[in-house]
């Protein structure tokens, strides 16, 4: 058990639904990262938290919306997605924002856009 | 961009023979690294990390070696058992001032016969 969880684990929806990730941690962390993972490409990240503040988005469009209420939650909000947006989502929480800090990943969600 | 790639996508080894993952990182700047395993329906765990200043580093049945002159780094598991059958990815962290966040690279799959 990492600590980290996430729901759900899968996810099937039409692009024009409107649906949200869930991560929680149990580990007093106060960094939180979401991730995608799609086949044969390396982890890409997407958003960064520290203390509830978004530090980091890296050119991820706006039909992904993160929302970090305290250091222990951390959504995805998706709505209007693309076929090409199917993957594995996954949520990360770590000590402090630089990656010296080592990451605790969740077990994904699986999601594809049909 | 930089880049952090895998020499070998695939590998097959018996079981308790040694295994001995690559990886090619292109940022002579980057100063940590790590390692980790994703097995199959489960989010990436951390492995074992190494810091630049340091050329091998022994875990529990693991060593990574760093060769920087040529931007190589290698994982090595002993005695390989059923249980690691997994993807593994290297990871480098550049300098702050040119991000400082996990590059992954894009995974190697290791498949161990028993």
């Amino acid at each position: 058990e990492t600590g980290v969880t996430q729901t759900p684990r899968h996810l099937v929806m039409g692009m024009t639904n409107k649906k949200s990730l869930k991560c929680e941690q149990h580990l007093g962390h106060n960094a939180m990262y979401w991730y995608k993972q799609s086949a044969k490409k390396p982890l890409e990240l997407m958003f960064v938290y520290s203390l509830e503040e978004r530090v980091e988005n890296n050119s991820v469009p706006s039909r992904f919306s993160p929302e970090c209420p305290n250091s222990s939650h951390l959504f995805l909000h998706l709505h209007t997605l693309q076929p090409e947006d199917s993957a594995l989502y996954l949520c990360a929480s770590g000590a402090g924002t630089t990656s010296y800090n080592e990451q605790f990943f969740g077990p994904g969600t699986r999601l594809t856009v049909l | 961009g930089e880049s952090v790639g895998l020499h070998l996508p695939t590998l097959s080894v018996q079981e308790g023979d040694n295994s001995i993952i690559n990886c090619a990182y292109s940022n002579s700047a980057s100063d940590y690294f790590i390692w980790y395993k994703q097995e199959s329906g489960k989010g990436p765990q951390f492995i074992i990390d190494i810091r630049s200043n340091m050329d091998k580093r022994q875990g529990q049945r693991v060593t990574v070696l760093l060769n920087k002159t040529v931007k190589h780094l290698s994982l090595q598991i002993a005695a390989t058992q059923p249980g690691d059958s997994a993807v593994y990815f290297c990871a480098e962290i550049p300098p702050v001032l040119q991000g400082g966040k996990l590059i992954f690279g894009q995974g190697t799959e290791l498949s161990v016969k028993p």
